[in-house]
């Protein structure tokens, strides 16, 4: 069972506007949530999270947002480059960093910056 | 400094052959995680390692896979008898875990990832 699912697999937006990416969790004890970004033959590497406590987190062009009641969150990239095309990871955990239970990652979205 | 490293970049073994991969974190990071990536999929959490406390194998796939830690540093996982689900890509992370949990320390740092390919 998928407990952190990236319904979409890829996402294009023009140069220039707002790209919005979701996430959905199921599991209740997740107070931790993180988006990586991955570019091809490297690692993910870390752009912004969110605790449970709060509903926002900005941090530049990129701000997430917590829906808890929901269990979904949403990356926000404006105004959207072309160097933000990459693969975008969502990811939970019970306990802040990780833990003895690692990240649960989603699936990722392709998003895809057209000029 | 540098960051997370590992070794081999690539590897392409034969069905029931032993394959060993390493890992290198940033120095000074006492936890370090093992995650795999199968093809479409997500980053599947494998194992955890805190300084040198025993880890929690139970995120391991099967009997074949082991990992160890010496001194708490280098990290080695151990694929025994490859199978062709094994083939994945195989990421290392750490991170610097001070105590008391202080936010924004924790942030797992991954390294490029060993690309196993079982044929």
């Amino acid at each position: 069972d998928q407990q952190v699912k990236q319904n979409s697999p890829s996402l294009s937006v023009q140069e220039g506007r707002i790209s919005i990416l979701n996430c959905d969790y199921t599991n209740s004890m997740f107070d931790y949530f993180l988006w990586y970004k991955k570019y091809p033959a490297e690692g993910p590497t870390f752009l912004i999270s969110i605790s449970s406590i709060k509903d926002k987190n900005e941090d530049g062009r990129f701000t997430v947002f917590l829906n808890k009641s929901a269990k979904h969150l949403s990356l926000h990239i404006v105004p959207s480059q072309p160097g933000d095309s990459a693969v975008y990871f969502c990811a939970a955990s019970t306990q802040e960093g990780g833990g003895a239970d690692g990240l649960t990652f989603g699936k990722g979205t392709h998003l895809i910056i057209q000029p | 400094g540098a960051g997370v490293s590992q070794s081999p970049s690539n590897k392409v073994t034969e069905k029931g052959k032993d394959v060993e991969l390493r890992c290198d974190p940033i120095s000074g990071h006492t936890a370090l995680y093992w995650y795999r990536q199968s093809l479409g999929q997500g980053l599947e959490f494998l194992i955890y390692f805190q300084g040198n406390s025993a880890p929690d194998k139970s995120g391991l796939p099967s009997d074949r896979f082991s990992a160890e830690r010496t001194g708490g540093s280098v990290s080695t996982l151990t694929i025994q008898r490859t199978q062709q689900e094994d083939s994945a890509v195989y990421l290392c992370a750490s991170s610097l875990i001070l105590a008391g949990g202080i936010s924004g320390t924790d942030t797992q740092y991954f390294g490029p990832g060993t690309r196993l390919t079982v044929l």
